[in-house]
Protein backbone atom coordinates (compact mmCIF):
# COMPACT_ATOMS: atom_id res chain seq x y z
CA UNK A 1 0.00 0.00 0.00
CA UNK A 2 1.30 3.79 -1.01
CA UNK A 3 0.02 4.82 2.63
CA UNK A 4 -1.89 8.24 2.83
CA UNK A 5 -0.90 10.66 -0.11
CA UNK A 6 -0.93 13.80 0.19
CA UNK A 7 -0.70 16.75 -2.65
CA UNK A 8 0.86 19.03 -3.09
CA UNK A 9 3.96 18.91 -0.45
CA UNK A 10 4.75 22.47 -0.96
CA UNK A 11 2.46 25.09 -1.37
CA UNK A 12 3.65 29.24 -1.36
CA UNK A 13 0.85 31.59 -2.02
CA UNK A 14 -0.28 35.13 -1.45
CA UNK A 15 -2.57 36.51 1.39
CA UNK A 16 -6.07 36.35 -0.31
CA UNK A 17 -5.40 33.73 -2.68
CA UNK A 18 -7.51 30.30 -2.66
CA UNK A 19 -5.43 27.15 -1.65
CA UNK A 20 -6.86 23.63 -1.67
CA UNK A 21 -4.59 20.68 -0.65
CA UNK A 22 -5.61 17.55 -1.20
CA UNK A 23 -5.44 13.52 0.56
CA UNK A 24 -5.63 10.13 -0.64
CA UNK A 25 -6.39 8.60 2.70
CA UNK A 26 -5.39 4.33 2.90
CA UNK A 27 -7.70 1.87 0.99
CA UNK A 28 -10.62 0.57 2.95
CA UNK A 29 -9.80 2.73 6.17
CA UNK A 30 -12.90 4.74 6.82
CA UNK A 31 -12.03 7.46 9.20
CA UNK A 32 -10.15 10.60 7.91
CA UNK A 33 -8.51 13.50 10.11
CA UNK A 34 -6.65 16.52 8.94
CA UNK A 35 -4.48 18.45 11.03
CA UNK A 36 -2.03 21.22 11.42
CA UNK A 37 1.20 21.97 13.07
CA UNK A 38 3.11 24.76 13.81
CA UNK A 39 6.04 25.07 16.24
CA UNK A 40 4.25 27.25 18.49
CA UNK A 41 0.37 25.17 18.76
CA UNK A 42 2.02 21.99 17.84
CA UNK A 43 -0.38 19.28 16.13
CA UNK A 44 -3.92 20.49 16.28
CA UNK A 45 -6.33 18.45 14.93
CA UNK A 46 -8.98 20.35 12.54
CA UNK A 47 -12.29 17.75 11.49
CA UNK A 48 -12.56 14.14 10.89
CA UNK A 49 -14.47 12.27 9.01
CA UNK A 50 -15.88 9.10 9.42
CA UNK A 51 -17.68 7.01 6.63
CA UNK A 52 -16.88 10.20 4.38
CA UNK A 53 -19.35 12.81 7.04
CA UNK A 54 -17.61 15.24 8.95
CA UNK A 55 -18.25 14.20 12.68
CA UNK A 56 -16.28 16.92 14.41
CA UNK A 57 -15.01 20.22 12.75
CA UNK A 58 -14.88 22.46 16.21
CA UNK A 59 -11.17 22.58 15.70
CA UNK A 60 -11.76 24.26 11.98
CA UNK A 61 -10.05 27.74 13.13
CA UNK A 62 -12.50 30.02 10.78
CA UNK A 63 -14.95 29.84 8.54
CA UNK A 64 -11.83 30.54 6.14
CA UNK A 65 -10.98 26.57 5.99
CA UNK A 66 -13.74 24.35 4.82
CA UNK A 67 -13.11 20.48 4.10
CA UNK A 68 -14.75 17.91 2.34
CA UNK A 69 -14.93 14.31 1.44
CA UNK A 70 -17.18 13.36 -1.64
CA UNK A 71 -16.03 9.49 -1.66
CA UNK A 72 -13.70 7.08 0.66
CA UNK A 73 -11.03 7.80 -1.50
CA UNK A 74 -10.55 11.63 -1.47
CA UNK A 75 -10.94 14.96 0.71
CA UNK A 76 -10.09 18.61 0.37
CA UNK A 77 -8.86 20.98 2.78
CA UNK A 78 -9.16 24.49 1.54
CA UNK A 79 -8.73 28.20 2.95
CA UNK A 80 -10.13 30.90 1.11
CA UNK A 81 -8.77 33.50 1.34
CA UNK A 82 -5.86 32.70 2.58
CA UNK A 83 -3.55 34.73 5.43
CA UNK A 84 0.06 34.88 6.51
CA UNK A 85 -1.60 33.19 9.68
CA UNK A 86 -1.97 30.15 7.77
CA UNK A 87 1.49 29.55 7.29
CA UNK A 88 1.82 25.56 8.78
CA UNK A 89 2.55 21.98 7.66
CA UNK A 90 -1.05 20.21 7.18
CA UNK A 91 -1.34 16.57 7.75
CA UNK A 92 -3.77 14.17 6.80
CA UNK A 93 -4.26 10.88 8.54
CA UNK A 94 -6.71 8.01 8.25
CA UNK A 95 -7.44 4.95 10.06
CA UNK A 96 -9.59 1.84 9.76
CA UNK A 97 -12.51 3.00 12.37
CA UNK A 98 -13.44 5.48 14.64
CA UNK A 99 -13.32 5.40 18.47
CA UNK A 100 -10.86 3.16 20.58
CA UNK A 101 -7.00 2.11 19.62
CA UNK A 102 -7.86 2.68 16.02
CA UNK A 103 -4.39 3.58 14.68
CA UNK A 104 -3.98 6.45 12.43
CA UNK A 105 -1.84 6.79 9.67
CA UNK A 106 -0.17 9.80 8.79
CA UNK A 107 0.21 11.38 5.08
CA UNK A 108 3.99 13.22 4.80
CA UNK A 109 1.74 16.53 5.34
CA UNK A 110 1.61 19.76 3.01
CA UNK A 111 4.17 22.58 3.83
CA UNK A 112 1.77 25.56 3.30
CA UNK A 113 3.48 29.37 3.53
CA UNK A 114 1.48 31.87 2.99
CA UNK A 115 3.16 35.43 2.41
CA UNK B 1 -9.01 21.50 29.88
CA UNK B 2 -7.65 17.98 28.12
CA UNK B 3 -3.35 18.93 27.72
CA UNK B 4 -0.89 16.87 27.67
CA UNK B 5 2.77 18.47 28.77
CA UNK B 6 6.24 16.56 27.85
CA UNK B 7 9.33 16.94 29.16
CA UNK B 8 12.50 17.60 28.40
CA UNK B 9 11.48 20.07 25.17
CA UNK B 10 14.92 19.25 24.09
CA UNK B 11 17.61 16.27 24.64
CA UNK B 12 21.12 15.44 22.91
CA UNK B 13 22.80 12.09 23.83
CA UNK B 14 25.56 9.87 22.11
CA UNK B 15 25.26 7.37 19.97
CA UNK B 16 24.65 4.07 22.12
CA UNK B 17 23.43 5.74 25.20
CA UNK B 18 19.77 5.23 26.72
CA UNK B 19 17.24 7.67 27.52
CA UNK B 20 13.63 8.71 28.71
CA UNK B 21 11.55 11.01 27.60
CA UNK B 22 8.17 11.62 29.90
CA UNK B 23 4.74 12.87 29.26
CA UNK B 24 1.84 14.30 31.70
CA UNK B 25 -1.60 14.01 30.79
CA UNK B 26 -4.82 15.77 32.69
CA UNK B 27 -7.24 14.08 30.30
CA UNK B 28 -10.15 12.89 31.56
CA UNK B 29 -11.97 10.75 31.14
CA UNK B 30 -8.83 8.62 29.28
CA UNK B 31 -8.60 6.07 26.65
CA UNK B 32 -5.22 5.19 25.30
CA UNK B 33 -1.88 6.86 25.38
CA UNK B 34 0.45 6.46 22.34
CA UNK B 35 4.01 7.49 21.36
CA UNK B 36 4.56 8.96 17.70
CA UNK B 37 7.97 9.17 16.03
CA UNK B 38 8.51 12.20 13.87
CA UNK B 39 11.45 12.35 11.43
CA UNK B 40 11.95 15.57 9.98
CA UNK B 41 9.84 16.62 6.98
CA UNK B 42 7.74 13.31 7.59
CA UNK B 43 4.80 12.53 9.07
CA UNK B 44 4.08 11.24 12.67
CA UNK B 45 4.25 7.48 12.94
CA UNK B 46 2.99 5.40 15.81
CA UNK B 47 5.62 3.90 18.31
CA UNK B 48 2.59 2.36 21.04
CA UNK B 49 -0.32 2.82 21.99
CA UNK B 50 -1.23 1.84 25.53
CA UNK B 51 -4.51 1.40 27.29
CA UNK B 52 -5.66 2.05 30.52
CA UNK B 53 -5.16 -1.62 32.03
CA UNK B 54 -1.09 -1.30 30.30
CA UNK B 55 1.40 -0.57 32.26
CA UNK B 56 4.26 -1.12 29.89
CA UNK B 57 4.90 -2.24 26.23
CA UNK B 58 8.02 -2.55 23.92
CA UNK B 59 8.44 -1.71 20.04
CA UNK B 60 12.48 -2.73 19.50
CA UNK B 61 14.55 -0.50 21.66
CA UNK B 62 11.39 1.56 22.40
CA UNK B 63 9.69 1.00 25.97
CA UNK B 64 6.81 3.07 26.64
CA UNK B 65 5.27 3.14 30.35
CA UNK B 66 2.02 4.07 31.83
CA UNK B 67 0.69 4.80 35.19
CA UNK B 68 -3.10 6.05 34.80
CA UNK B 69 -2.55 6.73 38.21
CA UNK B 70 -0.60 9.61 38.66
CA UNK B 71 -1.42 10.23 34.99
CA UNK B 72 2.07 9.95 33.83
CA UNK B 73 3.94 7.61 30.24
CA UNK B 74 7.41 7.75 29.49
CA UNK B 75 9.45 6.47 26.43
CA UNK B 76 12.60 4.33 27.25
CA UNK B 77 14.92 4.48 24.19
CA UNK B 78 18.05 1.75 24.59
CA UNK B 79 21.05 2.04 22.81
CA UNK B 80 20.21 5.11 20.83
CA UNK B 81 20.96 5.22 16.94
CA UNK B 82 21.54 7.87 14.66
CA UNK B 83 18.16 7.24 13.56
CA UNK B 84 16.60 8.03 16.41
CA UNK B 85 16.85 11.91 15.74
CA UNK B 86 13.60 13.10 15.85
CA UNK B 87 10.88 14.49 17.30
CA UNK B 88 8.74 12.20 19.94
CA UNK B 89 5.21 13.16 20.65
CA UNK B 90 2.96 11.97 23.28
CA UNK B 91 -0.89 11.81 22.36
CA UNK B 92 -3.90 10.95 24.39
CA UNK B 93 -6.99 10.24 23.76
CA UNK B 94 -10.49 10.58 25.99
CA UNK B 95 -13.10 8.24 25.82
CA UNK B 96 -16.86 9.46 24.55
CA UNK B 97 -16.42 7.95 20.82
CA UNK B 98 -14.38 9.57 18.17
CA UNK B 99 -10.68 10.04 17.76
CA UNK B 100 -10.46 13.33 19.12
CA UNK B 101 -6.85 13.15 20.56
CA UNK B 102 -4.53 15.88 22.61
CA UNK B 103 -1.16 15.95 21.42
CA UNK B 104 2.26 17.29 23.40
CA UNK B 105 4.49 19.75 21.72
CA UNK B 106 7.32 16.61 21.49
CA UNK B 107 10.32 16.00 22.58
CA UNK B 108 13.31 16.92 20.02
CA UNK B 109 15.72 13.99 20.24
CA UNK B 110 19.31 14.62 18.69
CA UNK B 111 21.87 11.66 18.94
CA UNK B 112 25.08 12.67 18.20
CA UNK B 113 28.35 10.26 17.00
Amino acid sequence: DAGVIQSPRHEVTEMGQEVTLRCKPISGHNSLFWYRQTMMRGLELLIYFNNNVPIDDSGMPEDRFSAKMPNASFSTLKIQPSEPRDSAVYFCASSLNSGGVNEQYFGPGTRLTVT
Amino acid sequence: KNQVEQSPQSLIILEGKNCTLQCNYTVSPFSNLRWYKQDTGRGPVSLTIMTFSENTKSNGRYTATLDADTKQSSLHITASQLSDSASYICVVSGTGGGNKLTFGTGTQLKVEL
